[in-house]
């Protein structure tokens, strides 16, 4: 079964510490890995999406890397704006085409100034 | 530019009634779906219309019917509500089905049944 699994569920940091967030995933067969950000109140809002191994991709202080097993979302000297819950999916090749994307339960993210 | 627009925004209904929640995007996606959040749980498809005339069940149907109106609009109903159908209810588009892009997603119906 297709499973993705986010950590930590919650992470304080102060304005200017980085850090990264997690997110593993067990799937048969990895079509793309979407990363999201959610505002309270809102809908997800696209980030980023990685199609294999050794792919990165940046937007501003967000950094998202890929391996077979797991993504990283690296925040690099994060503001208070970046307080938000960041969503990780999986979406599977299957035979025939897929359109179930499996996502994790998230990871809020506070920025205290 | 909208993007995806949901209504209505929020909702209380009792045991038993229906409802239906509208959707309608304005990127010229051909593909349309309904997702529900609830706490401690990741976003769960309902149902998904891969191109205009046709829609499929995702993970959770039970309980639901949806109907593609257009290539622009993608309805939601709920024809006996349940307390157990309390969620935030999110619509998405995307521009080709069965494909790996991303999808886009409305801001949400949050829907209490009491």
């Amino acid at each position: 079964e297709d499973q993705v699994t986010q950590s930590p569920e919650a992470l304080r940091l102060q304005e200017g510490e980085s850090s990264s967030l997690n997110c593993s995933y067990t799937v048969s067969g990895l079509r793309g890995l979407f990363w999201y950000r959610q505002d309270p109140g809102k809908g997800p809002e696209f980030l980023f999406t990685l199609y294999s191994a050794g792919e990165e991709k940046e937007k501003e202080r967000l950094k998202a890397t890929l391996t077979k097993k797991e993504s990283f979302l690296h925040i690099t000297a994060p503001k208070p704006e970046d307080s938000a819950t960041y969503l990780c999916a999986v979406q599977a090749l299957k035979q025939g085409g897929s359109e179930k994307l499996v996502f994790g339960k998230g990871t809020k993210l506070t920025v205290n100034p | 530019n909208a993007g995806v627009t949901q209504t209505p925004k929020f909702q209380v209904l009792k045991t038993g009634q229906s409802m239906t929640l509208q959707c309608a995007q304005d990127m010229n996606h051909n593909s349309m779906y309904w997702y529900r959040q609830d706490p401690g749980m990741g976003l769960r498809l309902i149902y998904y219309s891969a191109s205009e005339g046709t829609t499929d069940k995702g993970e959770v149907p039970n309980g639901y019917n949806v109907s593609r109106l257009n290539k622009r609009e993608f309805s939601l109903r709920l024809e006996s509500a349940a307390p157990s159908q309390t969620s935030v209810y999110f619509c998405a588009s995307k521009r080709t089905a069965y494909s790996n892009q991303p999808q886009h997603f409305g801001d949400g119906t949050r829907l209490s049944i009491l």
